[in-house]
């Protein structure tokens, strides 16, 4: 495997559902960083890692959840979301948290019913 | 002030024309401004920067000018082909600043 991978690539899921999006990079970084993505609007930063550690969250609601075991890997738990969180959410990583070229996994569509 | 402005929302052009995509900001402590390209099912990827140090910058058939008086920015594609027809992001960033500001994207279509 190259660049970041994510999986899975589609997930549908009730509001009750609890579930688990994976990020790893292969690219020896050491920022890795959660975005979501809508249709026609900005992508949106949720969460950004330096080290494994937390170094941003925008303001993100709680029933988003990310964690960071290692420098490769990230996780996005989700609980009781709601439909309007059904979008794309992409995994990013950069060589260090001022990395200014950030390359993208392909991205988990969420669609929650 | 945090916000950058990107138009048009959708450009079809037709192969060999030169699409432009243009962006503006407000806040003039930006200072890297780069555009990612995104095809269908794939993430963003870094496709040209720049620094407003300079007025123009080229990389094979991607052009970048950069008017710092007027706080904009546009991406011209010279020659265009089909295989270009993705959505394009401006963005901009502070020095140093992890956190990159988006533009809504542009997706363009290259009729053959």
């Amino acid at each position: 495997e190259t660049g970041v991978t994510q999986t899975p690539r589609h997930l549908v899921m009730g509001m009750t559902n609890k579930k688990s999006l994976k990020c790893e990079q292969h690219l020896g970084h050491n920022a890795m960083y959660w975005y979501k993505q809508s249709a026609k609007k900005p992508l949106e930063l949720m969460f950004v890692y330096s080290l494994e550690e937390r170094v941003e969250n925008n303001s993100v609601p709680s029933r988003f959840s990310p964690e960071c075991p290692n420098s490769s890997h990230l996780f996005l738990h989700l609980h009781t979301l709601q439909p309007e969180d059904s979008a794309l959410y992409l995994c990013a990583s950069s060589q260090d948290p001022g990395g200014l070229n950030q390359y993208f996994g392909p991205g988990t569509r969420l669609t929650v019913l | 002030q945090q916000q950058v402005k990107q138009s048009p929302q959708s450009l079809i052009v037709q192969k060999g024309g030169i699409p432009i995509i243009n962006c503006a900001y407000e806040n003039t402590a930006f200072d890297y401004f780069p555009w990612y390209q995104q095809f269908p099912g794939k993430g963003p990827a870094l496709l040209i920067a720049i620094r407003p140090d300079v007025s123009e910058k080229k990389e094979g058939r991607f052009t970048i000018s950069f008017n710092k008086s007027a706080k904009q920015f546009s991406l011209h594609i010279m020659d265009s082909q089909p295989g270009d027809s993705a959505t394009y992001f401006c963005a901009a960033s502070i020095n140093s600043n992890y956190q990159l500001i988006w533009g809504a994207g542009t997706k363009l279509i290259i009729k053959p």
